[in-house]
């Protein structure tokens, strides 16, 4: 069966410090891969998506960057935190839209 | 370029009785896919329901079913007897086949009173 891994849970950084979220799936080739984030109380935003290795595109300008390394990984990066980058991170995959699997999340505060 | 549209913020339904959250969405593409997701306070994603935009039946589980008009561009959920546990906060999102982008309208905030 198929399942999916992101960590961390929680992190807490401070403004300027780097950022490295993971995400990996396992029980499924080639899949979809996505970041989103949500703020507080409201819906979320997509940041990136990805169809293949290397291939990753980018939905909002920001500080943040993806890489796709391996099949089924998908990694969100960042050099420099910024007060705003706070929030709640979700990986999600999918197969030809059968399927749709989100992580646990990834509750980022940037103090 | 996909939108989804949840134009209610919230609602409130006595347990046992039926709701309806309203969707609406915009996409040139055929090939699409719709989407209700369950966000408990936890904030795990749940996939509730699924529907191929090629299909004309209604997709059912178990006590949720949607309403799917095409021509309207409308994906509404039902939730019938309703219970506690459906607390949440409901997300309606379209993925097409063209660029495999999932995109999410702003959810809904739903209360179950008991």
């Amino acid at each position: 069966s198929q399942t999916i891994h992101q960590w961390p849970a929680t992190l807490v950084q401070p403004v300027g410090s780097p950022l490295s979220l993971e995400c990996t799936v396992e029980g499924t080739s080639n899949p979809n891969l996505y970041w989103y984030r949500q703020a507080a109380g409201r819906g979320l935003q997509l940041l990136f998506y990805s169809v293949g290795i290397g291939q990753i595109s980018s939905e909002v300008p920001q500080n943040l960057s993806a890489s796709r390394p391996q099949d089924r990984q998908f990694i969100l990066s960042s050099k420099k935190l910024l007060l705003s980058d706070s929030g709640f991170y979700l990986c999600a995959w999918s197969v030809n839209g059968r399927a749709l699997h989100f992580g646990n999340g990834t509750r980022l505060t940037v103090t | 370029a996909q939108t989804v549209t949840q134009s209610q913020p919230e609602m409130s339904v006595q347990e046992a009785e039926t709701v309806t959250l309203s969707c609406t969405y915009d996409t040139s593409e055929n090939n699409y896919y719709l989407f209700w997701y369950k966000q408990p306070p936890s904030r795990q994603m749940i996939l509730v329901i699924r529907q191929e935009a090629y299909k004309q039946q209604n997709a059912t589980e178990n006590r949720f079913s949607v309403n799917f008009q095409k021509a309207a561009k409308s994906f509404s959920l039902k939730i019938s007897d309703s219970q506690l546990g459906d607390t949440a906060m409901y997300f309606c999102a379209s993925l097409t086949g063209a660029n495999s982008k999932l995109t999410f309208g702003k959810g809904i905030t739903l209360s179950v009173r008991p």
